[in-house]
Parts: structure tokens; C-alpha cells; sequence
């Protein structure tokens, strides 16, 4: 298993350029995250999914849109790039266990710089 | 869900075990305690969780105190390669898949050779 694996692993972007974000799981799982980390920070969700054709609002949505077509993938979406959207990308996908819980698995991370 | 406090940073010897404490006096009854740790600048990675009990994996131990207001994550032998950043966080499913999470900045662990 491959585990969760994003594209691309870094990306420059000019103020106002649009990109997509790919993350991919092959654990079969229902649950998928998107979060940002700030330098020195910890992690903000900022959407997730809780199945196929979902998508929800995490801490911190403004800027970003989401799609969840098919089960292994979530992208992630800036329409209009903004400085203050420079940060690392982190994708995760869990499943739940025992109904209230779950463990959640994170790639490896997206390094964005937005100039 | 229940905000979490850390100390921001704490170092250990190699060798020696690491205790790492956790408040979270806000939790409630239904909500778990978990622990990730971030390497460098690594995804997150799952270490343990437990609701009421301690509880034990091969990575580390988890110790919930009874009134379930704080807790320590125990790394029994540190190694320079547990020296990251460790998050301790609260979290539960709610009904339709709901849920709200804060990873806060966590401790960073310095295992000193």
C-alpha cells in the first residue's frame, strides 16, 4: 500500500493563479482532510469529506474549494492564489472504529509559496 | 471539541523515558484523547489514544488521569529518533460524520545524546 500520497510536492504560484491539489489514499477509507500549517504553527483544518460526493467546512475554508468524486481522491482547490495562502498542505484519510473514533493518516505534505 | 495546553518544548536523555503532559479540563465524557507526533516536517503520524483507561502500544503508553482532565504520553526508551513534535488533542465523531478539530502547536521534543 502506497498509504496517502499528494501531488505535487511543491509549487510556486504568482498572486491570483489558480492550482488544484491531488490526494490520493488506496486504504479504502471514508473519512479525507485537507489541513494547513503555518511556520511555527500547529495544523487547521481547513475541509474534509465523510464519504464519496461530500465535502464539510473545517476551521479555516475561505480561499479554498474541495471535491471528493471519487472515494480515493480528495482535491483541493485555489481559485485565486493569495500570499497569505503560502504554507504546507497536509492530506489525511481515516475510518471509523468501534463508531466514535478513528486514526487518521497524513501524507507527506504540499510546500505552496504564493508570490 | 476540548481545547488541549502542551508546554511548548522539553528535552529528555537518550535512553530515559520521555513524559509528555497534556491538559485538556474542558473534555467531555464522549471525547477520545489522541497523539500524533510531526518529524521535522513530516505529515503527522498516529501514536496512541484512549478514552478512560491507559492504555499501551508498542510506540508508547498513554496515562488518563480519573477525572480525565489531563493525561501523559510516556515514551518508555527516547531515542533521537522520537526527538518532533508531539500533539495531544480531543476529538469525537458526532452524528453524519461531524467533527472539529484543533491540533495546537504541541511540544517539542529534544532528545539530547
Amino acid at each position: 500500500n502506497a498509504g496517502v500520497t499528494q501531488t505535487p510536492k511543491f509549487r510556486v504560484l504568482k498572486t491570483g493563479q489558480s492550482m488544484t491539489l491531488l490526494c490520493a489514499q488506496d486504504m479504502n477509507h471514508e473519512y479525507m482532510y485537507w489541513y494547513r500549517q503555518d511556520p511555527g504553527m500547529g495544523l487547521r483544518l481547513i475541509h474534509y469529506s465523510v464519504g464519496e460526493g461530500t465535502t464539510a467546512k473545517g476551521e479555516v475554508p475561505d480561499g479554498y474549494n474541495v471535491s471528493r468524486l471519487k472515494k480515493q481522491n480528495f482535491l483541493l482547490g485555489l481559485e485565486s492564489a493569495a500570499p497569505s495562502q503560502t504554507s504546507v498542505y497536509f492530506c489525511a484519510s481515516s475510518y471509523l472504529t468501534g463508531g466514535s473514533t478513528d486514526t487518521q493518516y497524513f501524507g507527506p505534505g504540499t510546500r505552496l509559496t504564493v508570490l | 471539541d476540548a481545547k488541549t495546553t502542551q508546554p511548548p518544548s522539553m528535552d529528555c536523555a537518550e535512553g530515559r523515558a520521555a513524559n509528555l503532559p497534556c491538559n485538556h479540563s474542558t473534555i467531555s465524557g464522549n471525547e477520545y484523547v489522541y497523539w500524533y507526533r510531526q518529524i521535522h516536517s513530516q505529515g503527522p503520524q498516529y501514536i496512541i489514544h484512549g478514552l478512560k483507561n491507559n492504555e499501551t502500544n508498542e510506540m508508547a503508553s498513554l496515562i488518563i488521569t480519573e477525572d480525565r482532565k489531563s493525561s501523559t504520553l510516556i515514551l518508555p526508551h527516547a531515542t533521537l529518533r522520537d526527538t518532533a513534535v508531539y500533539y495531544c488533542i480531543v476529538r469525537v465523531i458526532l452524528s453524519g460524520g461531524y467533527q472539529k478539530v484543533t491540533f495546537g502547536t504541541g511540544t517539542k521534543l529534544q532528545v539530547i545524546p
